[in-house]
Order: C-alpha cells, then sequence, then structure tokens
C-alpha cells in the first residue's frame, strides 16, 4: 500500500498568496486529519472527515484556513492569504473504521516569507 | 492549557541501556493512549497503545505503563539502540475509536553508540 500522500513535501511562498496542500489518505479509509507541527505547539489537530464530512473543525486558527474533501480519496487545505506565521509542517493522516490508529503522510513543510 | 503534556523536551542514553519516557495528562475523561514515534522528514508512525482498563502492554523491546490515579504513563525501551533516536509524541484520546487524538509536544530521544 502507497500510505498516506501528502503534495507537494515542500512550499515557499510569499506572505499574501494563497497555499494549497493536498492529500490522499489510505485507501478504504473513511476518516482523515489535518495536524500543524510548530515548535511552540506542537502536533495539534486542525480539522477532521468522517466519510468526507467535516467532523470538527475547531482547531482551524482562523478564517484564512479552509478544507475540503470532495470525495474520499483527496482532500484540501487552504490558506488565503498567507502570513509568516502560517509556516509549519502540515501533516495529514487517515484511518479506517474500527481501526485505533492513525496512519500520517510525510508532511508538508510551509515556509512563508 | 495543554492536555497531554511532556515536560522533557530531550533525552540522552547509551545503547543498551534502558530509556524512559513520561507523559502526564489532565483530562480524566481520556480513555486510550498512543506513542508514535517520528524520524526526521517523515510523518509520525504508531509505536504501541494502551486501553485505560489496562496498566501495561509490551510490545518486543515497547512497554507503556498507565497509572490512571496519576495521570500518568510512560514509554520504556529495552534495550535502547541507536535506531530508536527519535521524536516520541504521546497521543490521548476519548475513545479507541483511531479519532480526536490530543498530541503532547514531543520528546527528543539520543540513543549513544
Amino acid at each position: 500500500d502507497a500510505g498516506v500522500i501528502q503534495s507537494p513535501r515542500h512550499e515557499v511562498t510569499e506572505m499574501g498568496q494563497e497555499v494549497t496542500l493536498r492529500c490522499k489518505p489510505i485507501s478504504g479509509h473513511n476518516s482523515l486529519f489535518w495536524y500543524r507541527q510548530t515548535m511552540m505547539r506542537g502536533l495539534e489537530l486542525l480539522i477532521y472527515f468522517n466519510n468526507n464530512v467535516p467532523i470538527d473543525d475547531s482547531g482551524m486558527p482562523e478564517d484564512r484556513f479552509s478544507a475540503k474533501m470532495p470525495n474520499a480519496s483527496f482532500s484540501t487545505l487552504k490558506i488565503q492569504p498567507s502570513e509568516p506565521r502560517d509556516s509549519a509542517v502540515y501533516f495529514c493522516a487517515s484511518s479506517g473504521q474500527g481501526q485505533e490508529t492513525q496512519y500520517f503522510g510525510p508532511g508538508t513543510r510551509l515556509l512563508v516569507l | 492549557d495543554q492536555q497531554v503534556k511532556q515536560n522533557s523536551p530531550s533525552l540522552s542514553v547509551q545503547e543498551g541501556r534502558i530509556s524512559i519516557l513520561n507523559c502526564d495528562y489532565t483530562n480524566s475523561m481520556f480513555d486510550y493512549f498512543l506513542w508514535y514515534k517520528k524520524y526526521p522528514a517523515e510523518g509520525p508512525t504508531f509505536l504501541i497503545s494502551i486501553s485505560s482498563i489496562k496498566d501495561k502492554n509490551e510490545d518486543g523491546r515497547f512497554t507503556v505503563f498507565l497509572n490512571k490515579s496519576a495521570k500518568h504513563l510512560s514509554l520504556h525501551i529495552v534495550p535502547s539502540q541507536p535506531g530508536d533516536s527519535a521524536v516520541y509524541f504521546c497521543a490521548a484520546s476519548l475513545d479507541n475509536y483511531g479519532q480526536n487524538f490530543v498530541f503532547g509536544p514531543g520528546t527528543r530521544l539520543s540513543v549513544l553508540p
């Protein structure tokens, strides 16, 4: 199995630009999670979906952040406009029905200048 | 306020000796706990878990201990190997359905040859 796939692996952009991060969960998994890792806050959950429906987005920092899951095999996390404080590593994870753990992708390292 | 705490940002251990990583939590409703390991430039990978109905779970060189009254869990690695050098995240959940994990900030373990 290919595991969770994220793209791009690295993104460097300028403040004010739109950033779109992409995730393909493991085939057959019905839950998808977006996390952000920073030195200050560690690994924090931004939003998660069950069967393509957003369940909890309380971790989304502000309206500049949005996430979609148009189908079971694809999700996006968008930041518009981006700011330097958004610089972090963004992870996508997925889990299957009845599974007790989550499987993480390799992450996208975002740098906003 | 952090619900899951790992008060040691880093730990160094000699190869062959025991590594003990600690984790404390504040929410007594947490029912399921996990440890993840993360290598640089990779996503976290699941290591071991424990349900609140147990006080110990063992998998090879890795053992997790849970003390519910103290709201404390620990991960023991015996014997430690250089390949164990990584960042270890403790996570807690209200259930074991693979959703809504709260992660600690992580502890960086260095196993010295």
